[in-house]
């Protein structure tokens, strides 16, 4: 099993362009999530999804926007990039609310 | 927004010493905590998932606590190796709904 799978691993945007953020898992996880990551804030979820067809907004959702398609896919659409956004984006999955795997991460800069 | 604190922030050790660090929650609705290591340059990877208050998981020199009433949970690890140098993540969920809260974590640092 690949596990979690991103990608690009690293990304420059200018501010204003769009971008999708991919991510698959193939252990067929039911719950799927976005996080993060902020330079001492820990990790802070924007969205995350129990299922194909359903999605829920985390604690950081704005600008930003999911699908969930199918079981193993969840990419993350950046819309109008902002400098805000420059982060490391952890993707993970789960079954049910037990441990969750998590990708290797993107690292996103906005300039 | 569920307000979860770990203690302390960060933490340097000898090797050979035993630590331990705290996690905090909230003690209502409470359904799980995880505890999740987090290397430098890698992705977190899950150490304990525990569900019952009075629950004690132990995996190698790691071992980790919880107490739902009160609302806390300890991580332990005996005899520091520099390979356990990480940042060590707990998280918080609750019967309310599905999504993980994580704290800031406590960064280790282990000296050879």
């Amino acid at each position: 099993n690949a596990g979690v799978t991103q990608t690009p691993k690293f990304r420059i945007l200018k501010i204003g362009q769009s971008m999708t953020l991919q991510c698959t898992q193939d252990m067929n996880h039911n719950y799927m999530y976005w996080y993060r990551q902020d330079p001492g804030m820990g990790l802070k979820l924007i969205y995350y999804s129990v299922g194909a067809g359903i999605t829920d907004k985390g604690e950081v959702p704005n600008g930003y926007n999911v699908s969930r398609s199918t079981t193993e896919d969840f990419p993350l659409r950046l819309e109008l990039a902002a400098p805000s956004q420059t982060s490391v984006y952890f993707c993970a999955s789960s079954y049910g609310r037990n441990e969750q795997y998590f990708g290797p991460g993107t690292r996103l800069t906005v300039t | 927004i569920l307000n979860v604190e770990q203690s302390p922030q960060s933490l340097h050790v000898q090797e050979g010493d035993s630590t331990n660090f705290t996690c905090s929650f909230p003690s209502s609705n409470f359904y799980a905590l995880h505890w999740y290591r987090w290397e430098t340059a890698k992705s977190p990877e899950a150490l304990f998932v525990m569900t019952l208050n009075g629950d004690e998981k132990k995996k190698g020199r790691i071992s980790a606590t919880l107490n739902t009433k009160e609302g806390y949970s300890y991580l332990y690890i005996k005899g520091s190796q520099p390979e356990d140098s990480a940042t060590y993540l707990c998280a918080f969920t609750n019967n309310a709904g599905n999504m993980l809260t994580f704290g800031g974590g406590t960064r280790l640092m282990v000296k050879p």
